[in-house]
């Protein structure tokens, strides 16, 4: 299997742009997560999903941000308008619902100028 | 919510000694606890894992202890290997099969094992 794929792996933005991220999770998975990663408030859960509906978003900063998950295998982390505190590494998780592992992807290092 | 707390945040030993990252956590309905390593520029992977019918669990040099009654669990890395040198992060959740986890992570300890 090639796990969770997460793009792009770097992005560079003005503020004020929309950034869009992408992730496919791991076939067959599913829940879905969104992590964000800085060093003052390390990993933080955004928001899940079960069944490519949004079960949980308690985690997201603010209406700026907004997820979607269309279809089993894939979903979409938007920040619009983007602004420098946004800059971070976004990461993707997938698990099983029989299970309790969650599996991350290589993350997106998101940068806004 | 819970709340999980990691000591220390960072750890060097030699090569071939043991290595021990400790965790607490609050929400004492916490029942999974796993641990992921994390190397430079990459996602967090799954070293181990513990759930809280279980005291102890060892993966050939990797082991984790769980004490629900003081709520923490701990990391054990027995002779350490320079491949071993990452930043090591505990977790804690109420997990639930056919459920959401929604995983709690410690800070981090950035392990480095030296020649």
């Amino acid at each position: 299997d090639a796990g969770v794929i997460q793009s792009p792996r770097h992005e560079v933005t003005e503020m004020g742009q929309e950034v869009t991220l992408r992730c496919k999770p791991i076939s067959g998975h599913d829940y879905l997560f969104w992590y964000r990663q800085t060093m003052m408030r390390g990993l933080e859960l955004l928001i899940y999903f079960n069944n490519n509906v949004p079960i949980d978003d308690s985690g997201m900063p603010e209406d700026r941000f907004s997820a979607k998950m269309p279809n089993a295998s894939f979903s979409t982390l938007k920040i619009q308008p983007s602004e420098p505190r946004d800059s971070a590494v976004y990461f993707c998780a997938s698990r099983l619902d029989s299970s309790y592992e969650q599996y991350f992807g290589p993350g997106t290092r998101l940068t806004v100028t | 919510g819970e709340n999980v707390e990691q000591h220390p945040s960072t750890l060097s030993v030699q090569e071939g000694d043991s290595a021990v990252i400790k965790c607490t956590y609050s929400d004492s309905a916490s029942n999974y606890f796993p641990w992921y390593k994390q190397e430079l520029g990459k996602g967090p992977q799954l070293i181990i894992d513990i759930r809280s019918n279980v005291g102890e669990k060892k993966d050939q040099r990797i082991a984790v202890t769980l004490n629900k009654t003081a709520k923490h669990f701990s990391l054990h890395i027995t002779e350490t290997q320079p491949e071993d040198s990452a930043v090591y992060f505990c977790a804690a959740s109420i997990g639930l099969t056919g459920g959401g986890n929604k995983l709690t992570f410690g800070t981090g300890t950035q392990l480095k094992v030296e020649l």
